[in-house]
This record gives structure tokens, sequence and C-alpha cells, in this order.
């Protein structure tokens, strides 16, 4: 019963190819977020989504495109994969409203070759 | 622009003892502030969240507290274990959805 989940948990590849990232939540919340930590172990917001609608979109490059098919799922999909996007990527959901906890998933450890 | 801090960066006590992680921020205009926890190659547990308005929260052994005016916050851990051995993460929500986090705390706890 796995509140927020992220598939896969690992993931290896060689630069330039395209990745997806998947994010399934069953909390029932309305709103999903991606984080990226990077090797000094800094969280960082990537993107949020509210109700299948962007709401946050910080810088970014857009080889980075995030989709949300329903309130409970966010993918994350990366083109032309480069070094520095090695990082363990999170996905987190929560219900709307600043006084909510956000919760997340186990981390998808993205390795570039 | 939003900066947190934590410090120290890393922390060794022996199992017992009681001890105190400090999160700093530079913009005191947050909704709330949450402490989460970060064990090795998994994801993040929630701990604790302080809304604005509250001054602290407790759960088992852990008490946070928040000044929102000074910006700080602190998690006091009581009579600690070799299991809260982890990363201790504070993150403040300055009013959008995201969350700002900190740099952490690498805590280890010894027998």
């Amino acid at each position: 019963d796995t509140a927020v989940s992220q598939t896969p948990k690992y993931l290896v590849t060689q630069m330039g190819n395209d990745k997806s990232i998947k994010c399934e939540q069953n909390l029932g919340h309305d709103t999903m977020y991606w984080y990226k930590q990077d090797s000094k172990k800094f969280l960082k917001i990537m993107f949020s989504y509210n109700n299948k609608e962007l709401i946050i979109n910080e810088t970014v490059p857009n080889r980075f495109s995030p989709k949300s098919p329903d309130k409970a799922h966010l993918n994350l999909h990366i083109n032309s994969l480069e070094l520095g996007d090695s990082a363990v990527y999170f996905c987190a959901s929560s219900q709307s409203g600043v006084l909510e906890t956000q919760y997340f998933g186990p981390g998808t450890r993205l390795l570039v070759l | 622009k939003q900066e947190v801090t934590q410090i120290p960066a890393a922390l060794s006590v022996p199992e017992g003892e009681n001890l105190v992680l400090n999160c700093s921020f530079t913009d005191s205009a947050i909704y709330n502030l949450q402490w989460f926890r970060q064990d090795p190659g998994k994801g993040l547990t929630s701990l604790l969240l302080i809304q604005s308005s509250q001054r602290e929260q407790t759960s088992g052994r852990l008490n946070a507290s928040l000044d929102k005016s000074s910006g700080r916050s602190t998690l006091y851990i009581a009579a600690s274990q070799p299991g809260d051995s982890a990363t201790y993460l504070c993150a403040v929500r300055p009013g959008s959805s995201k969350l700002t986090f900190g740099t952490g705390t690498r805590l280890q706890v010894t027998l």
C-alpha cells in the first residue's frame, strides 16, 4: 500500500538517450511535484502540477518535460540526456493548500554515462 | 530569494545523548516549516510540520520549534538511538506550492 511510488528505482543510460520516470500516488492528493537531488544531496524543486495543470516550472532545461495524465500520475520525460542530469529524482504529492504535508516517493537514481 | 541553511553539516553522538539540529532561513515570510528524515538510498520521510502560527510541534522523542521572526527552527532529539542515524532536512514553504530545502545535517548515533 505504497503511498507515492516511482519507477524505475535505478536507471543507467548513455548520453544522448531519451528516458522516462513514472510516478503514481494513491493518497487522493491533487498536487504532485518533481524534485532533483544532486551529488551534494541538495534538493531542489523542478515542477509542480495541480489537478493536471502545471503551476511551478523552475529554471529547468526544456529537455525535461513533465506529463500528468491524471491527478494520480506525474511522469517525467528527459530528452537528450547529459552527464549533468545524473542525480536522484524524487516525486512528491500533497493536497493543495500551504498547510499540507508533502509525501515523497523513494526516488529514482539516474546515472548518465 | 529564500535560502535555508542547516548547522552542523554532520554530527556524531553516542547513544542516549540529547541533541539539537539547527535550521535558519533568510525570508521569514513562510507558511510552514517541515522537518524530514532521509535514510541512505531512500526517500524522504516527513517528521514534523510546524505552521507559521505555531511555536513548536512534538512527536515522540522529537520536538521542533519555530521562531519565524528570527528565521530559525530547531529539531530536538531526546535520548538518541542508533536507528536515528540519517540525514535530517528542513524545508520552508514560502507561499507557493514548492518547498525550499536546507543543506541537511548528517547524523550518526554510535553505540
